[in-house]
């Protein structure tokens, strides 16, 4: 099984700055990766599918990079509405199966 | 607009059966765009994937709980549910249905995104 370990578990930044998150897989997955954000209380939502796409919708201070096990997301001129945790997920077809990150949950100073 | 709605019981004792719905509105379940998935999140705790069934049937599970799941679909009332037998305490959670978009680009390259999600459904297991 495919194992994705996220870093770090929890940041604490100030407005404005520039936060990057990774995601390591245990085994090559090329481009098969998807971000989300869960805001407290609510269903995650998709924010980046395919290592580097923009979902739409998306502010464009949402941007993600990556290909065969590790990937990141980063997030410039962190905003207020950005405190949420931070998921990755990857997929595989043969046959379909899923494995969430353990989440970064991102905090203003 | 696709929307999601996760349905059913809110307590369940240990050892019976878990069994959600998922209304879905705005398109057809057996459109085949979708594949219809179910998350569960423990208090406190990340996202886990419990399975996905397609639009055709076939189903797919996260291998540490397919021995106790089962999912399917009903396309008269374009709903789609799950069961999860001998649940215990650990198994107390959130739990969201999802429509992830996935098929394959021109380049042939699999591709798949929960891109909708229910509002999800608390369900505690407990005596």
């Amino acid at each position: 099984d495919i194992q994705m370990t996220q870093s770090p578990s929890s940041l604490s930044a100030s407005v404005g700055d520039r936060v990057t998150i990774t995601c390591q897989a245990s085994q090559v997955i090329s481009k098969s990766l998807n971000w989300y954000q869960q805001k407290p209380g609510k269903a995650p939502k998709l924010l980046i599918y395919d290592a580097s796409n923009l979902e739409t919708g998306v502010p464009s201070r949402f941007s993600g990079s990556g290909s065969g096990t590790d990937f990141t997301l980063t997030i410039n001129s962190l905003q207020p509405e950005d405190i949420a945790t931070y998921y990755c997920q990857q997929y595989d077809n043969l046959p379909l199966t899923i494995t969430f990150g353990g989440g970064t949950k991102v905090e203003i100073e | 607009q696709l929307q999601l709605q996760e349905s059913g019981s809110g307590l369940v004792k240990p050892s019976q059966t878990l069994s959600l719905t998922c209304t879905v509105s705005g398109d057809s379940i057996g459109s085949g765009t979708y594949s219809w998935s179910w998350i569960r999140q423990p208090p406190g705790k990340g996202l886990e994937w419990i399975g996905d069934i397609y639009h055709s049937g076939s189903t797919y599970y996260n291998p540490s709980l397919k021995s106790r799941v089962n999912t399917s679909i009903d396309r008269s009332k374009n709903q789609f549910s799950l069961k999860l037998n001998s649940v215990t305490a650990a198994d107390t959670a959130v739990y969201y249905c999802a429509g992830a978009r996935h098929g394959y680009n021109q380049r042939r390259n699999y591709y798949y995104a929960m891109d909708v999600w229910g509002q999800g459904i608390t369900v505690t297991v407990s005596s």
